[in-house]
C-alpha cells in the first residue's frame, strides 16, 4: 500500500531564513513524488515532482526538494523563505506502474513571520 | 481557460438529501478523480476514472457514486447525505500515460455542509 507522512502540522520560520517541509513516504517499487500549496479558499497546485534522475529537482517560486531513496523522503526546501509562501503545503506519491492512484499526506501549513 | 471546472462552488444539504457535484476538464485528460479535504485529514481519495467508462474506487467510497460517460466530465453522486460527509470536495484530472511529467491540475473546490 502507498502512504504518505508528513510529521509536522505546522512550521514556523522567519522570513529570509531556509525553509524545510518534511515528507516522507511509503510505496512498493519506484514512487513518483509531488509537492503541491493549497493558498486559503483555493485549489491545490502544482509546484514540483520526482520522476527520475537528479535527485534534486527544482520547481515554482524558487521551490526545490531533495530525493532520499534510502530514507523514503523527499523534503521541501526553500533558500529564503518569503511572507507570501505562507500556505498549506501537501506531498503526494504515486507508484510508477500499476496504477494512477495518488496518495497525499495531511498537509503542513508554512507560516513565514515578517 | 484551460482548466477544472466544478460546480456548485457552496452547498448546503438536510440529512437524506441527494445532489451532484459537477466536474468538467477541457484539456483532454484521461485520468479524473475526486478527494475529499478534511482538517487533519489531508486529501483523501474517494473515486477515480482512467477514461470514459472505467471507473474504480478510491479509500473512502462508502456513499458516493460515480459515472465517466465522456472524457470531460465525472460527476460525484451523494446517495442520501450525512453530516460526515461535510468536507470541501476537490476534482482533479491529468493525462494518463504522462502523469507523471504534469501533475495534476485541480478545481478550486466545492464546499458541503450537510446539517
Amino acid at each position: 500500500a502507498q502512504s504518505v507522512a508528513q510529521p509536522e502540522d505546522q512550521v514556523n520560520v522567519a522570513e529570509g531564513n531556509p525553509l524545510t517541509v518534511k515528507c516522507t513516504y511509503s510505496v512498493s517499487g519506484n514512487p513518483y513524488l509531488f509537492w503541491y500549496v493549497q493558498y486559503p479558499n483555493r485549489g491545490l497546485q502544482f509546484l514540483l515532482k520526482y520522476i527520475t534522475g537528479d535527485n534534486l529537482v527544482k520547481g515554482s517560486y524558487g521551490f526545490e526538494a531533495e530525493f532520499n531513496k534510502s530514507q523514503t523522503s523527499f523534503h521541501l526546501k526553500k533558500p529564503s523563505a518569503l511572507v507570501s509562501d505562507s500556505a498549506l503545503y501537501f506531498c503526494a506519491v504515486r507508484r510508477s506502474s500499476g496504477t494512477y492512484k495518488y496518495i497525499f499526506g495531511t498537509g503542513t501549513r508554512l507560516k513565514v513571520l515578517a | 481557460n484551460a482548466g477544472v471546472t466544478q460546480t456548485p462552488k457552496f452547498q448546503v444539504l438536510k440529512t437524506g438529501q441527494s445532489m451532484t457535484l459537477q466536474c468538467a476538464q477541457d484539456m483532454n485528460h484521461e485520468y479524473m478523480s475526486w478527494y475529499r479535504q478534511d482538517p487533519g485529514m489531508g486529501l483523501r481519495l474517494i473515486h477515480y476514472s482512467v477514461g470514459a467508462g472505467i471507473t474504480d474506487q478510491g479509500e473512502v467510497p462508502n456513499g458516493y457514486n460515480v459515472s465517466r460517460s465522456t472524457t470531460e466530465d465525472f460527476p460525484l453522486r451523494l446517495l442520501s447525505a450525512a453530516p460526515s460527509q461535510t468536507s470541501v470536495y476537490f476534482c482533479a484530472s491529468s493525462y494518463k500515460d504522462r502523469a507523471p511529467n504534469y501533475g495534476y491540475t485541480f478545481g478550486s473546490g466545492t464546499r458541503l455542509t450537510v446539517v
